[in-house]
């Protein structure tokens, strides 16, 4: 049972866009979440990260927008650049952080100069 | 879909015992598994890939002699911590790779093991 979901499995977005990575997750002990970002032949990268307490948290270009109520997530990166093309990895853990990662499958961001 | 599974899912030991983490892909073959030490809240450390057949690459900073990786069939990989401190305890997550026939990846997540050394 996958308890954290990347439905989409890629995503192209013109140069200069807004890139949308979507998340689902099950698991209604989570309450941190964090988004990682993998290159090919590289571990997972951290990149964000929210806490259930807050519904939006931002850096830089990347904003993470949390909905409790429909246990979704979303990556939001504007605007998009080449070196963002990468595999986008959604992450849930419980107790704030301090269990067990549960990772998506990824979604592969292609972005288009 | 693709499942990675676990074992033992957590493990208490003693302090100087050996400790052996199982990591297989249920409903595939994989070639190549990483293998992953967590840190509290966000940082995921790669520790090796393993990969089938051969021996495991290990990342800078890492003793190959403490955390031995052996990748003896193409769905199982396991991570043995050997003599075991406290300062070992941690989470450890291991993932696989699956190609599809458009030769692209998908990196597939185990459910971690969580590992206390007294």
């Amino acid at each position: 049972d996958q308890q954290v979901k990347q439905n989409s499995p890629s995503l192209s977005v013109q140069e200069g866009r807004i890139s949308i990575l979507n998340c689902d997750y099950t698991n209604s002990m989570f309450d941190y979440f964090l988004w990682y970002k993998k290159y090919p032949a590289e571990g997972p990268t951290f990149l964000i990260s929210i806490s259930s307490i807050k519904d939006k948290n931002e850096d830089g270009r990347f904003t993470v927008f949390l909905n409790k109520s429909a246990k979704h997530l979303s990556l939001h990166i504007v605007p998009s650049q080449p070196g963002d093309s990468a595999v986008y990895f959604c992450a849930a853990s419980a107790n704030f952080g301090n269990e067990k990662l549960t990772f998506g499958t990824g979604t592969r961001l292609t972005i288009i100069p | 879909g693709a499942v990675v599974s676990q074992h033992p899912s957590r493990v208490i030991c003693k302090s100087g015992t050996s400790v052996k983490i199982e990591c297989r892909s249920l409903d595939f073959q994989a070639t190549t598994m990483f293998w992953y030490r967590q840190f509290p809240k966000q940082s995921l450390m790669l520790m090796a890939t393993s990969n089938e057949g051969s021996k495991a690459t290990y990342e800078q900073g890492v003793e190959k002699d403490k955390f031995l990786i052996n990748h003896a069939s193409l769905t199982l990989s396991t991570l043995t911590v050997t003599s075991a401190h406290p300062e070992d305890s941690s989470f450890y997550i291991c993932s696989a790779i699956r190609w599809d026939t458009r030769f692209q990846e998908t990196q597939y997540f185990g459910p971690g093991t969580r590992l206390l050394v007294l």
